[in-house]
């Protein structure tokens, strides 16, 4: 079974942090990631997609995949409260048109 | 532009109750997903089409479920008859889908819809 691990937290942040934020997966041909956000009561929303190894980097987000090792990761810099959600990874499989989710880790951030 | 539209935003209804689940992905999208979001199963993937035909229905819980999308700008997602534990905030995404990765495979969400069964 191809599955998304993440920790479910909360990891809790104080204010003004870096929020480190990890997902494995289990499918080294696997292609597309994703990292969406979701608050409380509101649908996902996409906040960085990574294709390769390496960095990239959006603001304060900065995504990092490292294929051997199966491991992609998720940097919030500069953590404010209004980051306080949870952070569902997902995967596009090798031959799988779909996404895989994560279950999702909550992320508080601490005034 | 608009996003995924989902309607309604709230249903309500009782055991044994028929409900439809609607959802107008972005134009242009050719791939059309729905999920279930619950607190114990986290989001899991009913079923899936690419322009207008079922990929995968492996997701589809049971015969009471079933979905269609009758053209590029329209699909249902039928619930009959419903059961309490068919309770859940059902999510419909789309995306552009060429299924050769990268940013095809971006898939945008619409606001869902809470269903209480009773």
């Amino acid at each position: 079974q191809k599955e998304v691990e993440q920790n479910s937290g909360p990891l809790s942040v104080p204010e003004g942090a870096i929020a480190s934020l990890n997902c494995t997966y289990s499918d080294r041909g696997s292609q597309s990631f994703f990292w969406y956000r979701q608050y409380s009561g509101k649908s996902p929303e996409l906040i960085m997609s990574i294709y390769s190894n390496g960095d990239k980097e959006d603001g304060r987000f900065t995504a990092q995949l490292n294929k051997a090792s199966q491991y992609v990761s998720l940097l919030i810099r500069d953590s404010q409260p209004s980051d306080s959600a949870t952070y569902l990874c997902a995967v596009k499989y090798t031959g799988r048109r779909a996404l895989t989710f994560g279950s999702g880790t909550r992320l508080q951030v601490q005034p | 532009d608009a996003g995924v539209i989902q309607s309604p935003r709230h249903e309500v209804t009782e055991m044994g109750q028929e409900v439809t689940l609607r959802c107008k992905p972005i134009s242009g999208h050719n791939s059309l997903f729905w999920y279930r979001q619950t607190m114990m199963r986290g989001l899991e993937l009913l079923i899936y089409f690419n322009n207008n035909v079922p990929i995968d229905d492996s997701g589809m819980p049971e015969d009471r479920f079933s979905a269609k999308m009758p053209n590029a700008s329209f699909s249902t997602l039928k619930i009959q008859p419903s059961e309490p534990r068919d309770s859940a905030v059902y999510f419909c995404a789309s995306s552009t889908g060429s299924g050769t990765g990268g940013v095809t495979d971006t898939q945008y969400f619409g606001p869902g819809t809470r269903l209480t069964v009773l």
